[in-house]
């Protein structure tokens, strides 16, 4: 169980840039899971996967964000024409549908400093 | 819909003493509930969990026991140290068609030598 691995771990971009993220799951985990942090703040959801097809989304997932998950494996996060208000920690986790109790393992997540 | 209430921080301790960290949760059906805890500059680790009334869940020292008629998941321990300095989030998990993880504000633990 190598966990949940997350890349970068810090991107530092200007306003109006573009930016994605990749997650990489663990191996036999099919829902996977993005979350935002905010500083003083827990995580909230911005979406999920279950295999390749997006069942949720928040509605904090503005038109400038996409997420795929091709194949059922790795995620891309993507976030066009980033704002500042986008500056946060960008958490992806996954769990096992074998697993009634929902647990969620996180990677290390990503944080996004839009200049 | 899903909330979670927590204590709010920042809590400081000394050494060796107790800890105690209220949650109280707001949840339709029978939620699992989680105690996650983040170190600075990494993600969420999962520290305990628990599934059904009654159930209490135990990691490193630290327990919590799912109380259904308080609504309530208190994080304790009985005596810190300074390696358990870190920000500590309540989750909770009501499965069926709503996948997600809330969380609450999170509460930071400082604990001093």
């Amino acid at each position: 169980d190598t966990g949940v691995s997350q890349d970068p771990r810090h991107k530092i971009t200007k306003r109006g840039q573009n930016v994605t993220f990749r997650c990489d799951p663990i191996s036999e985990h099919n829902r996977l899971y993005w979350y935002r942090q905010t500083l003083g703040q827990g995580p909230e959801f911005l979406t999920y996967f279950q295999n390749e097809a997006q069942l949720e989304k928040s509605r904090l997932l503005s038109d400038r964000f996409s997420a795929e998950r091709p194949k059922g494996s790795f995620s891309t996060l993507e976030i066009q024409r980033t704002e500042q208000g986008d500056s946060a920690m960008y958490l992806c986790a996954s769990s096992s549908t074998s697993g009634r109790e929902g647990t969620q393992y996180f990677g290390p997540g990503t944080r996004l400093t839009v200049l | 819909g899903n909330s979670v209430t927590q204590m709010e921080g920042p809590v400081t301790l000394s050494e060796e003493a107790f800890l105690t960290i209220n949650c109280t949760y707001t949840a339709t059906g029978y939620p699992s509930l989680f105690w996650y805890v983040q170190y600075p500059g990494e993600g969420l680790q999962l520290l305990l969990k628990a599934t059904k009334a009654d159930d209490k869940g135990s990691n490193k020292g630290f327990e919590a026991t799912y109380r259904k008629e308080t609504t309530s998941f208190h994080l304790e321990k009985g005596s810190v140290q300074v390696s358990d300095s870190a920000v500590y989030f309540c989750a909770l998990y009501s499965g069926g068609s709503n996948y997600k993880l809330t969380f609450g504000k999170g509460t930071l633990l400082t604990v001093n030598p």
